[in-house]
């Protein structure tokens, strides 16, 4: 009963470094999401993936890039981490028809 | 411009005591509404929604809420407010059609106090 999963729950980077952070759902659905939190902003949408193969960007995209290489995966990559980037990062998924998200539990970024 | 206001950054009301948490939003298209709780150091878990239909929505946990078209508002009650209850709660928005994408309000803190 897993659910939507993310790695790692914690990071800690340095300006510059590179990472990237994984989700995988295991409910068979079509899109996925990846979002960050940060106080007082609520969730901004980073990108998401309507299906396997194809990618788009959200509210706040800049800095970030995304693979959909299979449908149950949905990876988020920083290939030069800024200060800014210092959140938490949720990602979700859910059926093209039902609208709900199924969140994961977060990842939180430190970067320094 | 698409948007989705909580205006209570934080509440705190008395075990027992009724809440209402307030949410308003700005959407061109016919909107799907929900609301969202999360409590410390997880993910986000849904309370209700409402995407057509009678206006007043049930959810989990004894929340519930009020579709208003014309005060653009999907506020989010509950009679008797449990210890347990204390959390943040996000209000959010989307649309038919529209590949899922949510917006999420600024979102409100409830203390519960015993």
């Amino acid at each position: 009963n897993a659910g939507v999963t993310q790695t790692p729950k914690f990071r800690v980077l340095k300006t510059g470094q590179s990472m990237t952070l994984l989700c995988a759902q295991d409910m068979n659905h079509e899109y996925m999401y990846w979002y960050r939190q940060d106080p007082g902003m609520g969730l901004r949408l980073i990108h998401y993936s309507v299906g396997e193969g194809t990618t788009a960007k959200g509210e706040v995209p800049d800095g970030y890039n995304v693979s959909r290489l299979k449908k149950q995966n949905f990876l988020l990559g920083l290939e030069s981490a800024a200060p800014s980037q210092t959140s938490v990062y949720f990602c979700a998924s859910s059926r093209i028809t039902t609208g709900e998200l199924f969140f994961g539990e977060g990842s939180r970024l430190t970067v320094l | 411009a698409q948007s989705v206001t909580q205006p209570d950054i934080h509440i705190t009301v008395s075990e027992g005591a009724s809440l209402e948490l307030r949410c308003n939003y700005s959407y061109g298209a016919t909107p799907y509404l929900f609301w969202y709780v999360q409590s410390p150091g997880q993910g986000l878990q849904l309370l209700l929604k409402y995407f057509s239909g009678d206006t007043l929505v049930q959810g989990i946990k004894g929340f519930e809420a009020e579709f208003k078209r014309s005060q653009s508002s999907f506020n989010l009650r509950k009679p008797s407010v449990h210890w347990s209850d204390a959390a943040e709660y996000f209000c959010a928005v989307g649309a038919v059609g529209n590949t899922g994408k949510l917006i999420f309000g600024q979102g409100t803190t409830l203390q519960v106090k015993p």
